[in-house]
């Protein structure tokens, strides 16, 4: 198994709180992911980061905001948190691409976040 | 538009007996494709990785094929257990970034029942 984690595992938290999803990988790879999943849906990549001081935005749109000072640590930040931002979000990691293995992507097991 | 499609949306089979699952995608340039099991509450596991010149990659029971001529891929499941009860998501890769982008499915949803 991985060695990538992800903190709290579940949140509930109330309407216009600040939240901080973590996540942290052992595996020293460069690049990291932050994708958002309904249930029944597919993922959408949300963040991602190619290193340290890297962020870029995914596909989809979030309010979220990412962080990379450490090449450990990628936590994801919500200011001001809404109901429609109850969803399950999932980090990954890759190595450098040196050949298609390098391509893996690593998951952690998520964080179910339910916004009331 | 990329995109990659799965069928059957759900299954349920009874333990022991076989099942494949399907794959359509239209990423292009294509790098390769990927089969995931993500169980309930849980984030994905890879079980295949094939690239383009590969046609079939075997995981223990699960054996995957690649067409990527017709662009469709296969995971058969050999001998269901229990325990492969899960979500399985197609995930494939183009070649057209340096990031290496993935284009996931939405799953087939496995119950396999006693």
């Amino acid at each position: 198994e991985a060695d990538i984690y992800q903190t709290p595992r579940y949140l509930v938290i109330g309407t216009g709180k600040k939240i901080t999803l973590e996540c942290s990988q052992t595996m020293g790879h460069d690049k990291m992911y932050w994708y958002q999943q309904d249930p029944g849906m597919e993922l959408h990549l949300i963040h991602y980061s190619y290193g340290v001081n890297s962020t870029e935005k995914g596909d989809l749109s979030s309010e979220s905001t990412v962080s990379r000072i450490r090449t450990e640590h990628f936590p994801l930040t919500l200011e001001s948190a809404r109901p429609s931002h109850t969803s399950q979000y999932l980090c990954a990691s890759s190595a450098n691409p040196e050949g298609v293995k390098s391509y893996e992507q690593y998951f952690g097991p998520g964080t179910r976040l339910t916004v009331t | 538009k990329n995109q990659v499609e799965q069928s059957p949306q759900s299954l349920i089979i009874l333990e022991g007996k076989n099942c494949t699952l399907q794959c359509n995608y239209t990423v292009s340039p294509f790098s390769n494709l990927r089969w995931y099991k993500q169980d309930t509450g849980r984030g994905p596991v890879s079980l295949t990785i094939m690239t383009f010149s590969e046609n079939t990659k075997s995981n223990g029971r699960y054996t995957a094929t690649l067409d990527a001529d017709t662009k469709q891929s296969s995971l058969h499941i050999t001998a269901s257990q229990l325990s492969d009860s899960a979500s399985y998501i197609c995930v494939v890769s183009d070649r057209g970034s340096t990031l290496g982008r993935l284009y996931f499915g939405r799953g087939t949803q496995l119950t396999v029942w006693p």
